[in-house]
């Protein structure tokens, strides 16, 4: 099994265009994240999903947006890059249902803005 | 709302020696408390979790971490350092009663073993 994948690895983006990155999961988990790390601030979630078809706002959604049309992906569009987006971006899932299921994480995308 | 704090942001032990990484949480009702690291240039990974039951939980690679109710603690531990044991550790918790398995983050503390 691969778990987790995120294409691409690296990305540089002038201020203004546009970009998806894409998760893929081969684990049949029912949720999906998407997170951003920077320095010193630790994680914190973007978007995510609870199945197929849905999506949810989580603490830094703006300038974001998902999709999941299918189960084991999960993409996330930046429409208009600005430099405050650069980061790294992470993917995670997660089983559905009861109990503090653990998330699986991605190897993550390096995005610069410039 | 549920918090996490990591008060260190960098923790230095002697190969051999036992460590410890500080995690203090607030939530307004029962939690899961977990613990991830994160080794450079890679995603996190899972090493342990608290669910409920025994406040001692034992995870991969020799951790251990102690559920503190009382003290709203979750230190992570290892008895015998290893230089291989370097990385950044993230504490994250959320609520049993939370939806979708929202997680929140602690800032990091970055752990150097020295040889």
């Amino acid at each position: 099994n691969a778990g987790v994948t995120q294409t691409p690895k690296f990305r540089v983006l002038k201020t203004g265009q546009s970009m998806t990155l894409l998760c893929a999961q081969d684990m049949n988990h029912e949720y999906m994240y998407w997170y951003r790390q920077d320095p010193g601030m630790g994680l914190r979630l973007i978007h995510y999903s609870v199945g197929e078809g849905t999506t949810a706002k989580g603490e830094v959604p703006d300038g974001y947006n998902v999709s999941r049309l299918k189960k084991q992906n999960f993409l996330l569009g930046l429409e208009s890059a600005a430099p405050s987006q650069t980061s790294v971006y992470f993917c995670a899932s997660s089983q559905g249902g009861q109990g503090g299921r653990e998330q699986y994480f991605g190897p993550g995308t390096r995005l610069t803005v410039t | 709302a549920q918090s996490v704090a990591q008060p260190e942001d960098q923790v230095n032990v002697a190969e051999g020696n036992p460590l410890t990484v500080k995690c203090t949480y607030s939530v307004s009702g029962n939690p899961y408390l977990f613990w991830y690291v994160q080794y450079p240039n890679r995603g996190l990974q899972f090493l342990l979790k608290y669910i409920t039951g025994d406040n001692l939980v034992k995870g991969s690679y020799g951790f251990e971490a102690e559920f503190n109710k009382s003290q709203t603690s979750f230190h992570l531990k290892k008895p015998s350092a290893l230089v291989s044991d370097s990385a950044l550790y993230f504490c994250a918790v959320r609520l049993v009663s939370g939806s979708a398995r929202q997680l929140t983050f602690g800032s990091g503390t970055q752990l150097t073993v020295l040889p």
